[in-house]
């Protein structure tokens, strides 16, 4: 076990519909990131937090956002729903400066009808 | 050209046999790679890591290096039907601040009895 966390860990939803996924990071760790793994495809890079701002992401449109808190936890906001947003979803928790090793947590299956 | 390419296989070993998995990489400038196992249904967990040309040792697991040839390896020896899984290459790619992992589209590994 990694100590990563997310919540929930299924969830439907309907196209049009927002939604927010929770992740805490492992103990000590400063840095979360987001990734979408489409089934049979390797993790895509969303954004990355680190000290409560996005340090980077990826190539997702903006309607997917992100908050991280004091505490490191993360937020994962997507809206405006699409089928094409089903997929697993994941965060990964690391310490920014130290190391480049990133830990996932369980992942939160998204399901779009 | 993708940024990181792996066999999709499957590949499909004889337990007590080695596996070699294979993954190449476009941008020269990377300097991270890391390797992850994910069980079907599950989240990708790290199981090796390697920033330096050559070899890597971890147990049954060997990660592999060549910076001029823009080549990782993992060699799996006396492979176990535990073992049965995707493997994952990740790259953070040069040029970067933050942590962006580039994954490759991952090999299934099947170990027979």
């Amino acid at each position: 076990e990694t100590g990563v966390t997310q919540s929930p860990t299924h969830l439907i939803k309907t196209r049009g519909q927002q939604v927010t996924l929770r992740c805490s990071s492992q103990s000590g760790h400063n840095t979360v990131s987001w990734y979408q793994q489409a089934l049979g495809q390797g993790p895509q890079f969303i954004f990355q937090y680190y000290r409560e701002e996005e340090n980077g992401r990826g190539n997702f449109p903006p309607r997917f956002s992100g908050l991280q808190f004091p505490n490191y936890s993360s937020e994962l906001n997507v809206n405006a729903l699409e089928l094409d947003d089903s997929a697993l979803y994941l965060c990964a928790s690391s310490l920014l400066g130290t190391s480049d090793e990133q830990y996932f947590g369980p992942g939160t299956r998204l399901t779009v009808t | 050209q993708k940024e990181v390419e792996q066999n999709s296989g499957p590949l499909s070993v004889p337990e007590g046999a080695i596996a070699s998995l294979n993954c190449t990489y476009s941008d020269r400038g990377s300097q991270s790679f890391f390797w992850y196992r994910q069980y079907s249904g599950k989240s990708p967990e790290l199981i090796m890591f390697i920033y330096s040309n050559g070899d890597k040792e971890d147990g049954r697991f060997t990660a592999q290096l060549n910076k001029a040839s823009q080549y990782v390896s993992l060699l799996i020896r006396d492979s176990q039907p535990s073992d049965s899984a995707t493997y994952l290459c990740a790259v953070i790619p040069g040029g970067t601040s933050y942590g962006k992992l580039t994954f490759g589209q991952g090999t299934i590994l099947t170990v027979h009895p």
